[in-house]
């Protein structure tokens, strides 16, 4: 069964710490992907990676960065948490061939940052 | 304008209903139309996909697309509980193109 895990269901900061959110994938897929979901504000893609070492900004880059040494990781990171950042953040990844489209999420990693 | 529209509801249905789930996006570029549906604490999880215009029918779930009107549609027959999640709609440009638009995504109650 195809498999994205991130590594904490909640997490709780303060402001101005910096968060680390970890994502692996065992797929074997090329692209990766970081969301985050906001009530009233759907889906908005931070950022997203192609290949290992490689990023692009997705709508929402501001305040995040990102980090893909290996094929199968892809971390997101807040270099200092703000309360804004509070919010559901989701990976996904999909392989470079196949259906256009078609991610496979996490179950997400609900961040309180107090 | 927003790329993709989606009416965020909630919905509230009987069992057995027939559900009507809609959205509209202004780019004709895109190419690939999505359904993803999210239960309570999950991720996305990919539904229906249909490629240009047309139906596609995968037991009780019907996807459309009228691409001449830009408009989506996902439709459930026989509505189950089990159906209650959030529904988000999602277009793809399709080769070359690594970014997915999603809508809001409607709450969608189906009670027993």
């Amino acid at each position: 069964d195809v498999k994205v895990t991130q590594s904490s269901r909640y997490l709780v900061k303060r402001t101005g710490e910096k968060v680390f959110l970890e994502c692996v994938q065992d797929m074997d897929h090329e692209n990766m992907f970081w969301y985050r979901q906001d009530p009233g504000l759907g889906l908005r893609l931070i950022y997203f990676s192609y290949d290992v070492k490689m990023k692009e900004k997705g709508d929402i880059p501001e305040g995040y960065s990102v980090s893909r040494e290996k094929k199968e990781r892809f971390s997101l990171i807040l270099e200092s948490a703000s309360t804004n950042q509070t919010s559901m953040y989701l990976c996904a990844s999909s392989p470079r061939t196949g259906i256009s489209g078609k991610l496979f999420f996490g179950s997400g990693t609900q961040l309180s940052v107090l | 304008q927003k790329e993709v529209e989606q009416d965020p509801g909630p919905l509230s249905v009987p069992e057995g209903a027939i559900v009507s789930l809609n959205c509209t996006y202004s780019n004709s570029a895109f190419q690939y139309f999505m359904w993803y549906r999210q239960y309570s604490r999950k991720g996305p999880e990919l539904l229906m996909y249909t490629y240009s215009s047309g139906n596609k029918e995968d037991g009780r779930f019907t996807a459309q697309v009228d691409k001449s009107s830009k408009y989506i549609s996902l439709f459930i027959r026989d509505s189950q509980p089990s159906d209650s999640a959030t529904y988000l709609c999602a277009v793809h440009r399709g080769a070359g193109s690594y970014q997915l638009t999603f809508g809001k995504g409607t709450k969608l109650s189906v009670i027993p």
